[in-house]
């Protein structure tokens, strides 16, 4: 197991088009978050998923926005109708059961809206 | 609510100590993290600490951490110019069950040869 792997590392998009981003955890690992970062911020929480269920979705997401994890596996993240204001780094993390050993993240999707 | 804050920018020499000071809110925060973030970069987790705990050390960095004054820092021995990135302070948020991470801004370590 390589870690936490995220597909594409960048994607450049026209508004208004969609745009899908993928996240592989570790395997071992039945948790997964995806949080958003913008240049000189830190992370901000989107969603959190423990196996296939969505527990929690961050109020920052708005109903363009949608998340799964149908196999409790991989994730996936869907922005419909990009605006300018999407541009960022989505920052998917993974951890077990017990977080005492913190969350490994994986490298990010640029997002960049033009 | 819940709040973590950093200062944004420290500079150092190459070969002198540096410490990260982070301040944070949540007192019942169970568990706060120091993630290190190179330019272009995703996060890497250099260490943790349970908050019942004061110290702890792991090689050239240590980390106090001061409960009652919500007192996180970071130092790192004999900063070396690899040691050059964003470093974040996070504690676990108790908030639910998801165990979500709160973050500061991050501060920019710059190490001059």
């Amino acid at each position: 197991d390589t870690g936490v792997s995220q597909d594409p590392r960048h994607k450049i998009t026209k508004r208004g088009q969609n745009v899908t981003f993928r996240c592989d955890p570790i395997s071992e690992h039945n948790r997964l978050y995806w949080y958003r970062q913008t240049l000189g911020q830190g992370p901000e929480f989107l969603t959190y998923f423990q196996n296939e269920a969505q527990l929690e979705k961050s109020r920052l997401l708005s109903d363009r926005f949608s998340a799964e994890r149908p196999k409790g596996s991989f994730s996936t993240l869907e922005i419909q109708r990009t605006e300018q204001g999407d541009s960022a780094m989505y920052l998917c993390a993974s951890s077990p059961r017990t977080e005492n050993y913190g969350y490994t993240f994986g490298s990010g999707t640029r997002l960049t809206v033009v | 609510g819940e709040d973590v804050e950093q200062s944004l920018f420290l500079s150092v020499r190459e070969g002198d100590s540096s410490v990260i000071n982070c301040t944070y809110t949540d007192s019942s925060s169970t568990y706060l993290y120091w993630y290190k973030q190179e330019p272009g970069a995703g996060l890497q987790l250099l260490t943790y600490i349970f908050s019942n705990m004061d110290m702890k050390q792991d090689q050239r960095l240590t980390v106090l951490l001061n409960k009652k004054d919500k007192h996180l820092s970071l130092r790192i021995a004999d900063t070396q110019t690899g040691d050059s990135a964003i470093y974040f302070c996070a504690e676990s948020s108790n908030a639910g069950n998801n165990r979500k991470l709160i973050w500061g801004l991050g501060t920019s370590l710059a190490v001059n040869p």
